[in-house]
């Protein structure tokens, strides 16, 4: 079975820019979260959803970035403006809802900002 | 205080010494708990489970003490390959989600 898919799976970019990050969970998972991670602040979540509603974005650093689940198999995270301190690995997972233990995480993308 | 703590490491042992993790956690609410094991610019994956009753995996032990709040993970016999970072995870609620620790950092060497 495939696991849970991230796209791109690296990105370089501009100050200002606005950069989207995709993923695609694994089938029949109705829980999906997004962590970033740095060296300094390991693996944060920002957002999670459950059955395509966000459920809790108290992780998100602030307006600039956004998160949307418009069916159960992608979602999206998207950065605009994009700022240098966003450069870090950004991973996406996918569980069964109540199983915490099922979860998985896709390869990541890693996203440098000039 | 962070809701989950671990030594940074690096943690430098040689092939066949045992070498042992702990993790410390804030919430006494948290519910369930785990061990994962993230390869150098790859994903974390899941490594297992702690039970209260502790479990064992092979060369590997975690355990649970919820009086002091911490896990561990005991690897026995180290072999090279176990050279990762190993994350601690904490689930406290309801909710799916999990609150991660920064990672202790092994390094296996000859």
């Amino acid at each position: 079975d495939a696991g849970v898919i991230q796209s791109p799976r690296h990105e370089v970019t501009e100050m200002g820019q606005e950069v989207t990050l995709r993923c695609k969970p694994i089938s029949g998972h109705n829980s999906l979260f997004w962590y970033r991670q740095t060296m300094m602040r390991g693996l944060e979540l920002l957002i999670y959803f459950n059955n395509n509603v966000p459920i809790d974005d108290s992780g998100m650093p602030e307006d600039r970035f956004s998160a949307k689940m418009p069916n159960a198999s992608f979602s999206t995270l998207k950065i605009q403006p994009s700022e240098p301190r966003d450069s870090a690995v950004y991973f996406c997972a996918s569980s069964l809802e109540d199983r915490v233990e099922t979860q998985y995480f896709g390869p990541g993308t890693r996203l440098l900002v000039l | 205080r962070k809701e989950v703590e671990q030594d940074p490491g690096p943690f430098n042992v040689p092939e066949g010494a045992t070498v042992a993790f702990n993790c410390t956690y804030s919430n006494s609410a948290s519910q369930s708990f785990f061990w994962y094991r993230q390869d150098c610019r790859k994903e974390p994956k899941l490594l297992m489970s702690v039970y209260s009753s502790g479990n064992e995996d092979g060369r590997f032990t975690a355990q649970l003490n919820r009086a002091s709040q911490y896990i561990s993970l005991l690897i026995r016999d180290s072999k090279l390959s176990d050279s990762a970072t190993y994350l601690c995870a904490v689930h406290t609620g309801t909710a799916s989600k999990l609150t991660f620790g920064t990672g202790t950092r092994l390094q296996v060497t000859l």
